[in-house]
């Protein structure tokens, strides 16, 4: 079945504890991207790459880093997370190959808790 | 700077009912519009997408939007609710200029009713 999985799906962690949110797809896509989802403030993109080690900044990427060393998985991490990052995250993934509108397929969210 | 705006956060609508959830933008450049339906404890999924072309795009389940260039919009509407449509409603665009960037609005929560 072709999907995009996050894991894990639930965090509870204290501040400055270093994670790692991974994501992955099995669609072969080139593009994938990390957003957050906040009340009142809909979805916004932390960071997206188009392909293996090409990624680039989205509307909010402070606080986090990404690598793209594999075509199939694009980790979130947050070295030293603070409770405003407390959200919920989606990863998507898109065809890509340069072209403009390429359905986004997103994962199932991961909700964070920094304490 | 992009901005995408939904004005309505819900939207109660009895079903069989038409609805429309309003979305505008602002930007200085062209773009691409996105609807996506966000269903409870769920994902995003595409619902529609307008690229070029006829400004009247129809999507899944129902679904179409109107691209309306001099009032920058991009509302959707269904002419008959179901039940199964309560969710809530994401307006998206990109810019012609870096289609990998998106911006969504704040979200819609459309809540059907029997």
């Amino acid at each position: 079945e072709a999907q995009v999985t996050q894991n894990p799906r639930y965090l509870i962690t204290v501040t400055g504890k270093k994670l790692t949110v991974t994501c992955s797809q099995n669609m072969n896509h080139e593009y994938m991207s990390w957003y957050r989802q906040d009340p009142g403030l809909g979805l916004r993109q932390i960071y997206y790459s188009m392909n293996v080690e090409v990624t680039d900044k989205g509307d909010v990427p402070e606080g986090y880093k990404v690598s793209r060393k594999e075509k199939r998985n694009f980790p979130l991490i947050l070295e030293s997370p603070s409770p405003n990052q407390t959200s919920l995250y989606f990863c998507a993934s898109s065809l890509g190959r340069s072209r403009p509108g390429e359905t986004q397929y997103f994962g199932p969210g991961t909700r964070l808790l920094v304490l | 700077a992009q901005s995408v705006t939904q004005l309505d956060s819900q939207v109660p609508v009895f079903e069989e009912a038409p609805v429309e959830l309003r979305c505008n933008y602002s930007s200085s450049v062209s773009v691409y519009l996105f609807w996506y339906v966000q269903y409870p404890n769920q994902g995003l999924q595409l619902l529609l997408k307008y690229l070029s072309g006829s400004t009247l795009v129809k999507g899944i389940n129902g679904f179409e939007a109107e691209f309306n260039k001099s009032q920058t919009s991009f509302h959707l509407r269904k002419p008959s609710v179901h039940i199964s449509d309560t969710a809530e409603y994401f307006c998206a665009v990109s810019r012609f200029d870096n289609f990998n960037k998106f911006y969504f609005g704040s979200g819609t929560k459309l809540n059907v009713k029997p």
